[in-house]
């Protein structure tokens, strides 16, 4: 069974500075999908970022890029320039290609943006 | 394109009751997921439906199922309803996933419902 792990259940930054959340993962599954989604208080999940298992390259969205080390199992997420709209609980998923639904989820990193 | 669309926002129920939560996918879309969050258990998937069938399903009893109808719309039920129900119920549809198909496409979700037993 696949597992998610994300080991810093808080976090802090100032604003315009950068963070690092963690996550690792456990499977024995070659092909897979990684993601990171956020969950603001208004309690919508939005996606941050897609990684598939299977390109070396580290996915970059605007502000937000991945350190995915597969042979270590870490899928790390770097935020840039960190905005007061950041706030919110990080979410790292991942979920076996060609899986039908089920996303298997950490317990989220609350992180907070402090002006 | 319009969202995931998910009602009601909230809803009060007391225990034994059942309850009935729907979910519109944005359009195109037809897969349809649901999860339960919870502070305890965090997030869990709960099942997926693809074309009216449902293709997957999690480590839920009896008590929660869910059907899909042929514009791609899904609803969940929760039956005998318990204290330990009270959760946010998210559903979240997708473009493709074809059976056999090894490509995963992203999954977006709706705001959620939240869902309060007495």
């Amino acid at each position: 069974a696949q597992t998610v792990t994300q080991s810093q259940p808080e976090m802090s930054v100032q604003e315009a500075e950068t963070v690092t959340l963690s996550c690792t993962y456990d499977t024995s599954e070659n092909n897979y999908y990684l993601f990171w989604y956020k969950q603001p208080p208004s309690r919508q999940m939005i996606l941050v970022i897609r990684q598939e298992a299977y390109k070396q390259q580290n996915a970059t969205e605007n502000r937000f890029s991945v350190n995915f080390q597969k042979a270590a199992k870490s899928f790390s997420l770097k935020i840039s320039d960190s905005q007061l709209g950041d706030t919110a609980m990080y979410f790292c998923a991942f979920m076996k290609a060609g899986s039908q639904g089920n996303l298997i989820f950490g317990k989220g990193t609350k992180l907070s943006v402090k002006p | 394109k319009a969202g995931v669309t998910q009602t009601p926002r909230y809803l009060i129920k007391t225990r034994g009751q059942q309850v009935t939560l729907s979910c519109s996918p944005i359009s195109g879309h037809r897969s349809v997921s649901w999860y339960q969050q919870t502070p305890g258990q965090g997030l869990q998937f709960l099942f997926e439906y693809f074309s009216e069938t449902q293709r997957n399903k999690g480590n839920f009893p009896g008590r929660f199922s869910g059907r899909q109808f042929s514009n791609s719309r899904s609803e969940m039920n929760v039956s005998t309803l318990e204290l330990g129900d009270s959760a946010l119920y998210l559903c979240a549809s997708s473009s493709k996933g074809a059976s056999g198909s090894l490509s995963t496409d992203t999954q977006y979700f709706g705001p959620g419902t939240r869902l309060t037993v007495l």
